[in-house]
């Protein structure tokens, strides 16, 4: 039971460069999210997606970009990484209302 | 905004004790709410998820209660163990999936042997 996946789970980058963080669930689920988990700030929702080929903003979205473009994929992009940046990265699903979610293990990305 | 409040924000109790972690909101308009554990450096595992019609849910040694008319969850941990050490949150959701989940910001809990 693989769950959530997510890849890579460390990155550094340099001010400016991009990058794709990939999201994979084995669960079928229509739910999608990205967060991020910050000292002090708790976490916070960056974008989800109800379902195959839509996206929300959520929270705290500027600065990232994310696709859906398969059911069991949920991609987030920074097109030009800020120090401000620097965080853990979480992905989440679930099935649908009323039922849990579940976590990947997490991408700690060093932005210098 | 709504906001999640836990507290305490740190713990430390010898093993064997019984303790209850709070979780309190300031919008009774929630939906579920569900208790997760984060180890350090690692995911969040989901422990318990009280649905929009439930007000308390039970898995072995834990139980947890929701009353949203106080704006309050309450997770009760049975006979700690230090295998419990982790940091405990909760967070809600509105319903319909939009908006993802609200989180507090945790509370460290360390069992001492």
């Amino acid at each position: 039971n693989a769950g959530v996946t997510q890849t890579p789970k460390f990155r550094v980058l340099k001010t400016g460069q991009s990058m794709t963080l990939l999201c994979a669930q084995d669960m079928n689920h229509e739910y999608m999210y990205w967060y991020r988990q910050d000292p002090g700030m708790g976490l916070r929702l960056i974008h989800y997606s109800v379902g195959e080929g839509t996206t929300a903003k959520g929270e705290v979205p500027d600065g990232y970009n994310v696709s859906r473009l398969k059911k069991q994929n949920f991609l987030l992009g920074l097109e030009s990484a800020a120090p401000s940046q620097t965080s853990v990265y979480f992905c989440a699903s679930s099935y649908i209302l009323d039922t849990e979610a579940f976590f990947g293990q997490g991408t700690r990305l060093t932005v210098v | 905004k709504q906001e999640v409040t836990q507290i305490p924000a740190a713990l430390s109790v010898p093993e064997g004790e019984n303790l209850v972690l709070n979780c309190s909101f300031t919008d009774s308009a929630i939906y579920n709410l569900q208790w997760f554990r984060q180890d350090p450096g690692k995911g969040l595992t989901s422990l318990l998820l009280i649905q929009s019609s439930q007000r308390e849910q039970t898995s072995g040694r834990l139980n947890a209660s929701l009353d949203k008319s106080s704006g309050r969850s309450t997770l009760y941990i049975a006979a700690s163990q230090p295998g419990d050490s982790a940091t405990y949150l909760c967070a809600f959701d509105k319903g319909g999936g939009a908006d993802g989940l609200t989180f507090g910001k945790g509370t460290h809990l360390i069992i001492q042997p």
